[in-house]
C-alpha cells in the first residue's frame, strides 16, 4: 500500500523559501513519478512540477519556473519541494502525489501542507 | 496551456438521484481524462482515471465517459458520501491542468 507523509504546517514571511517534504512508503521513487500540487484557499488544484520519465528530468510549469525545485533522496525514499520568493499568493496547501504510469493519474496524494505567507 | 472548464460549478440533488458533470478541454486530450472526488480538508482522492477505468475501490455508481475534448461524470444513485467536490485533470500533456471544479451538495 502506497503511503505520502508530508512535513508539517509553515508560517513564512515574504520573501522567505519554504521546504516541504514527502516521505514515500510501499514503493520506491524509483518505481514511480513524483508530482507537487497546490491548492489555494477556495480554489481547485494546481500542478507545479515532477518528474518525467520521458525526458529523465523534472519539469516545472512554467509558472513556478526559477522559483520552485523539486529534489529526490532515493535512500530515504523522500522528496523535497522547495519554493523561494514567497509571496502572500502562495499560501496555499501543498501536495505532493504519485504517477505510477507515464501520462496516468496521480493515484496517491499525501495528506497535505499548509503554507501560510504572511508578514 | 490545456484549459479544462467543468459545468456546473455547483450542484445540489437529493440522496437516491443522479447527477451528471461534464469536463470540456479546450484542444483534444484523447482519453487522458482523470477525475477526482474531494472532500473538506483531504487531499483529491482518484476517482476515475483514462475517462473510463474506475480506480480499485471506487464504487460502480461511478461512470466516466468521453473522448476528445468532452468528457462526462456520472454518479448513479446518490450517496451521502458522494457530497463532495469533483476534478476534472488532463494528463496528456504538462503541464497537467484541473478543471475548477463542481461543488456537489444535498438537497
Amino acid at each position: 500500500q502506497v503511503q505520502l507523509v508530508q512535513s508539517g504546517a509553515e508560517v513564512k514571511k515574504p520573501g522567505a523559501s519554504v521546504r516541504v517534504s514527502c516521505k514515500l512508503s510501499g514503493y520506491t521513487l524509483t518505481e514511480l513519478s513524483m508530482h507537487w500540487v497546490r491548492q489555494a484557499p477556495g480554489k481547485g488544484p494546481e500542478w507545479m512540477g515532477g518528474f518525467d520519465p520521458a525526458d529523465d528530468d523534472t519539469i516545472y510549469a512554467q509558472k513556478f519556473q526559477g522559483r520552485v525545485t523539486m529534489t529526490e533522496d532515493t535512500s530515504t525514499d523522500t522528496a523535497y519541494m522547495e519554493l523561494s520568493s514567497l509571496r502572500f499568493e502562495d499560501t496555499a496547501v501543498y501536495y505532493c502525489a504519485t504517477v505510477l504510469l507515464f501520462g496516468g493519474p496521480f493515484d496517491y496524494w499525501g495528506q497535505g501542507t499548509l503554507v501560510t505567507v504572511s508578514s | 496551456d490545456i484549459q479544462m472548464t467543468q459545468s456546473p460549478s455547483s450542484l445540489s440533488a437529493f440522496v437516491g438521484d443522479s447527477v451528471t458533470i461534464t469536463c470540456r478541454a479546450s484542444q483534444s486530450i484523447a482519453t487522458y481524462l482523470n477525475w477526482y472526488q474531494q472532500k473538506p480538508g483531504k487531499a483529491p482522492n482518484l476517482l476515475i482515471y483514462a475517462t473510463s477505468t474506475l480506480q480499485s475501490g471506487v464504487p460502480s455508481r461511478f461512470r466516466g465517459s468521453g473522448s476528445e475534448t468532452d468528457f462526462t461524470l456520472t454518479i448513479s444513485t446518490l450517496q451521502p458520501e458522494d457530497f463532495a467536490t469533483y476534478y476534472c485533470q488532463q494528463t496528456y500533456t504538462t503541464p497537467y491542468t484541473f478543471g475548477q471544479g463542481t461543488r456537489l451538495e444535498i438537497k
